[in-house]
């Protein structure tokens, strides 16, 4: 039971524009949601992160929404750079507990 | 955060034979978890390493399978046993506080082959 969802594996935007990664959810028990970067040969890195009282957080060209009634988040990356090319993955954070559960990843390719 | 250095960086090992990944931390961290990317997957979470008692394991996860050591607060080792082409996977070993907030750091990973 995959409890986080990508369901764009793959995402293709062009430098300069915006990118926009998804990410579901199903367990309403989740409490924080955080997005990772990973490059090829590298652990993820905390690229940012937002509790489930708030809607939206912002870190300079990084945006995430929370739809908590669609149970729904997504990054905004704006200008997209080349640099940003990388696998995100969504994790939530399970209330009460120490546990992160990641979505599958979505693949980001940004092409000058 | 924490710096983390995760030892080995990758490894080809034959089946049945039994490969230990070991977590170093720069620092003294609360939370040490050991995570699984099999390819084309998610990070799963095979289980939490517990200072001086045994590691909490995932459903799926089974000690004999993954024994995991965490004798302090700075270090903990994975041990993927009897090895089989399906543990063909990316190994994690992830560290923090809290996972609000700013989350766990990740290591670079164990990229492991077996044949």
């Amino acid at each position: 039971d995959q409890q986080v969802k990508q369901n764009s594996p793959s995402l293709s935007v062009q430098e300069g524009r915006i990118s926009i990664l998804n990410c579901d959810y199903t367990n309403s028990m989740f409490d924080y949601f955080l997005w990772y970067k990973k490059y090829p040969a590298e652990g993820p890195t905390f690229l940012i992160s937002i509790s489930s009282i708030k809607d939206k957080n912002e870190d300079g060209r990084f945006t995430v929404f929370l739809n908590k009634s669609a149970k729904h988040l997504s990054l905004h990356i704006v200008p997209s750079q080349p640099g940003d090319s990388a696998v995100y993955f969504c994790a939530a954070s399970l209330y009460n507990t120490d546990k992160l559960i990641f979505g599958t990843g979505t693949r980001l390719q940004v092409f000058p | 955060s924490a710096v983390i250095s995760q030892k080995p960086s990758r490894d080809i090992c034959q089946r049945g034979t039994s490969l230990t990944i070991q977590c170093q931390v720069d620092s003294q961290v609360t939370m040490m978890f050991w995570y699984r990317q099999q390819p084309g997957q998610s990070l799963t979470l095979i289980a939490t390493a517990n200072q001086g008692s045994e590691a909490t394991y995932e459903s799926g996860f089974v000690i004999d399978k993954f024994p995991i050591s965490r004798p302090n607060l700075t270090f903990s080792t994975l041990t993927v046993s009897n090895m089989s082409p399906e543990d063909s996977s990316i190994y994690l070993c992830s560290v923090g506080e809290t996972a609000t907030y700013y989350g766990y750091t990740f290591g670079s990973g164990t990229r492991l082959t077996v044949v």
